[in-house]
């Protein structure tokens, strides 16, 4: 079993509908939680940072942490085509710099 | 904005050789590290580095590769004999701290690596 499985996608969606990305893993003990998002042979950039449970709100984009299920969501509302990209899911434990991601969701905005 | 920089952007080597990649960190960041992604596949970790010494290394990192923090800007990444296996875009990345608040890594745009 993988530590990170991420929906693998691709998604393709509307301009304008809400989009929403999965993760799930199986270290209980990760306590940090990333959304990055990455443009085609560029560098992660870094969209949500999360740590421990909960939920956090930037803009249009919500990230959600549910650590009872090991499960972690991105959603996007109002989607526009400058949202299309690879989504990565990453997390940290306390004890390590490492981040583990998961494979990546690719995600397209048609206008 | 502070960024991550690294060159160069596309590196071409003969498989064998030595090559060093370059990352210029975020000025006041203090962690330090090193991922690869190799076409397709997902981001790997690599390496981390404090205060001139490695904290942690994946089983990817054996004898063949180094990290070293030349001067107070630069972080390297040296491959002594690369194989054909070794082919990926490199990612460094920094974070001001290891635990905590603000220890957020943020990467710089990679090195594509070629092994012929």
């Amino acid at each position: 079993q993988k530590e990170v499985e991420q929906d693998p996608g691709p998604l393709s969606v509307p301009e304008g509908a809400i989009v929403s990305l999965n993760c799930t893993y199986s270290n209980s003990a990760f306590q940090y939680f990333m959304w990055y998002r990455q443009y085609s042979r560029k560098g992660p950039e870094l969209l949500m940072y999360t740590y421990s449970s909960g939920n956090k709100e930037d803009g249009r984009f919500t990230a959600q942490v549910d650590k009872s299920s090991k499960y972690i969501s991105l959603f996007i509302r109002d989607s526009q085509p400058s949202d299309s990209a690879t989504y990565l899911c990453a997390m940290r434990n306390t004890n390590a710099g490492k981040s583990t991601f998961g494979d990546g969701t690719t995600l397209t905005v048609k206008p | 904005e502070p960024e991550v920089t690294q060159t160069p952007s596309h590196q071409v080597t003969q498989m064998g050789q030595e090559v060093i990649l370059r990352c210029v960190p975020i000025s006041n960041h203090l962690y330090f590290y090193w991922y690869r992604q190799i076409l397709g596949q997902k981001v790997e970790f690599l390496v981390s580095f404090y205060n001139n010494e490695i904290s942690e290394k994946s089983e990817i990192f054996d004898d063949q590769f180094s990290v070293e923090r030349p001067d107070g800007s630069n972080f390297t990444l040296k491959i002594r004999s690369t194989k054909l296996e070794d082919s990926a875009m490199y990612f460094c990345a920094s974070s001001v701290k290891w635990q905590g608040t603000d220890n957020e890594q943020f990467f710089g745009p990679g090195t594509r690596l070629t092994v012929l």
